[in-house]
């Protein structure tokens, strides 16, 4: 069956790091991937999209790359600061049809000073 | 800025109770989508609509309904609260991957805190 893994342990890094999160997926050739942010108790929120044909997107101190061959997408954050804490998702439409996402369990990033 | 509204945010109800949860969007989006998180488990899909009147059922429909009569509208209804359906429901929408070149980005609101005693 489709499976989506993120590393279910809190992610604790130095403020200015750069924090490094992994998805991996099995079973499915997404035509995209997306990250969320979320913080505790609120909806989340979409960062970044990055599709089959791109290897790498940036937004500000935001980056993703998407290898489809490892399945596996990861998620950068560079210079890190503390407001970055927050638990990061990622999502895959597993059907084809465009409809609808289905999310990773997500990994708790907890940035220090 | 766009924005999906659910109505209430923390509920408590007893077991057998009818429970409604009500969802607004405000960006003429076709799709809307119920999902419950729970610790560990992560977000899952309970039922998603594509069109008004028109309903799918996600990863764990059993127990819930969904009712779209209105493009803009999207409710989830428990016919029978139960404990095990304490949780976070959050509503989201989107438009179809085509109709933009985001793909499918989701809108979430903010959560509704459920808890059946």
């Amino acid at each position: 069956s489709q499976k989506i893994e993120q590393n279910s342990e809190a992610l604790n890094i130095q403020e200015g790091k750069t924090a490094t999160l992994t998805c991996n997926y099995t079973n499915y050739s997404p035509a995209y991937l997306q990250w969320y942010r979320q913080d505790p108790g609120r909806g989340p929120v979409f960062l970044l999209l990055i599709r089959e044909n791109e290897k790498e997107k940036r937004k500000e101190r935001l980056k993703v790359t998407f290898d489809t061959t490892l399945k596996q997408s990861l998620f950068h954050i560079t210079a890190s600061q503390p407001a970055d804490s927050a638990t990061y998702l990622c999502a895959l439409d597993i059907t084809g049809g465009g409809n609808k996402l289905t999310f990773g369990t997500g990994t708790q990033l907890k940035v220090e000073l | 800025d766009v924005k999906v509204t659910q109505s209430s945010r923390y509920l408590v109800k007893r077991t057998g109770e009818k429970v409604f949860l009500e969802c607004v969007q405000d960006m003429d989006h076709e799709n809307m989508f119920w999902y419950r998180q729970d610790p560990g488990l992560g977000l899952r899909l309970i039922y998603f609509s594509y069109d008004v009147k028109m309903k799918e059922k996600g990863d764990i429909p059993e127990g819930y309904s969904v009712s779209r009569e209105k493009k803009e509208r999207f409710s989830l209804i428990l016919e029978s609260a139960s404990t095990n359906q304490t949780s976070m429901y959050l509503c989201a929408s989107s438009s179809p991957s085509g109709a933009s070149s985001s793909g499918n980005t989701i809108y979430f609101g903010e959560g509704s805190w459920l808890t059946v005693v």
